[in-house]
C-alpha cells in the first residue's frame, strides 16, 4: 500500500497566520511521531503518539505548537502565530511497533513564514 | 547531555573503497543507536539499529560503549551509497529521537 503522506507538500504563510499540516500514517501503525528538519537546527524531535497513550510532547519548541491524532490514524499538526523561525521541513514517520523507533517517512511539508 | 555527534559533515571515497561514517554519542542510560539514510530527492528511511546486529545493503554498525560511538562501516563502497547519513539515538522504547547533524556521503567512480 502507500507509506505516509503528508498535506500540503508546501505552504508559504505571513508571519503571525496559523497553519494546520496533515500526516496519514500507513494503515495499521500505532505510533506516529512529529519531527522537524531545518538548516540550522537539523532533525528535531516534535510529538510521539502511540497507541492510546498520552502524547510524549517534549519536542514542542513551545505553546504555539500543538498536534492532535484522531482515531489513532490521520494526525494534525498546528502551528498558531507562525515565526520566522518555524520556517522548516515538518516530517511525520509512523511504525506498527511498539518500540519507539520510527521506521517510514513521509516526505515532508516544507513551510516558509515570510 | 543527550547529544549525537556526527564529526564529519562530509566525506568523499571512490567506488571499492572502505567507508567509515564516524557517530559520538552522549547519554545517561542505555541508548539505543539507529543509522538512517536519505538518498537524493528520497525520504528519510531507517537504515540500521544496533539491537538488531544486522547487515543492511553490505553495511554493518558495532555499539562500542567503551568509546560511546557507533561508526557505521562498510567494506567497498558502491555509487549508490551515495546519500545523507544520519546517526541517531533515544532512549530504550522512546519516540524522541535525538539526531546527528549528518554526513554526505560522495562515492566517486
Amino acid at each position: 500500500g502507500a507509506g505516509v503522506s503528508q498535506s500540503p507538500s508546501n505552504k508559504v504563510t505571513e508571519k503571525g497566520k496559523d497553519v494546520e499540516l496533515r500526516c496519514d500514517p500507513i494503515s495499521g501503525h500505532t505510533a506516529l511521531y512529529w519531527y522537524r528538519q531545518s538548516l540550522g537546527q537539523g532533525l528535531e524531535f516534535l510529538i510521539y503518539f502511540q497507541g492510546n497513550s498520552a502524547p510524549d510532547k517534549s519536542g514542542l519548541p513551545s505553546d504555539r505548537f500543538s498536534a492532535e491524532r484522531t482515531g489513532g490514524s490521520v494526525s494534525t499538526l498546528t502551528i498558531q502565530r507562525t515565526q520566522q523561525e518555524d520556517s522548516a521541513v515538518y516530517l511525520c514517520a509512523s511504525s506498527y511497533t511498539s518500540s519507539g523507533t520510527p521506521q517510514y517517512f513521509g516526505p515532508g511539508t516544507r513551510l516558509l513564514v515570510l | 547531555a543527550q547529544r549525537v555527534t556526527q564529526p564529519e559533515k562530509l566525506l568523499s571515497v571512490f567506488k571499492g573503497a572502505p567507508v567509515e561514517l564516524k557517530c559520538n554519542y552522549s547519554y545517561s542510560g542505555s541508548p539505543e543507536l539507529f543509522w538512517y539514510v536519505q538518498y537524493s530527492r528520497q525520504r528519510l528511511q531507517l537504515l540500521l539499529r544496533h539491537i538488531s546486529r544486522e547487515s543492511i545493503k553490505g553495511f554493518t554498525a558495532d555499539l562500542n560503549k567503551g568509546e560511546t560511538s557507533f561508526h557505521l562501516k562498510k567494506p567497498f563502497a558502491q555509487e549508490e551509497d551515495s546519500a545523507m547519513y544520519y546517526c541517531a539515538l533515544s532512549g530504550q522504547g522512546q519516540g524522541n529521537l535525538i539526531f546527528g547533524k549528518g554526513t554526505k556521503l560522495s562515492v566517486k567512480p
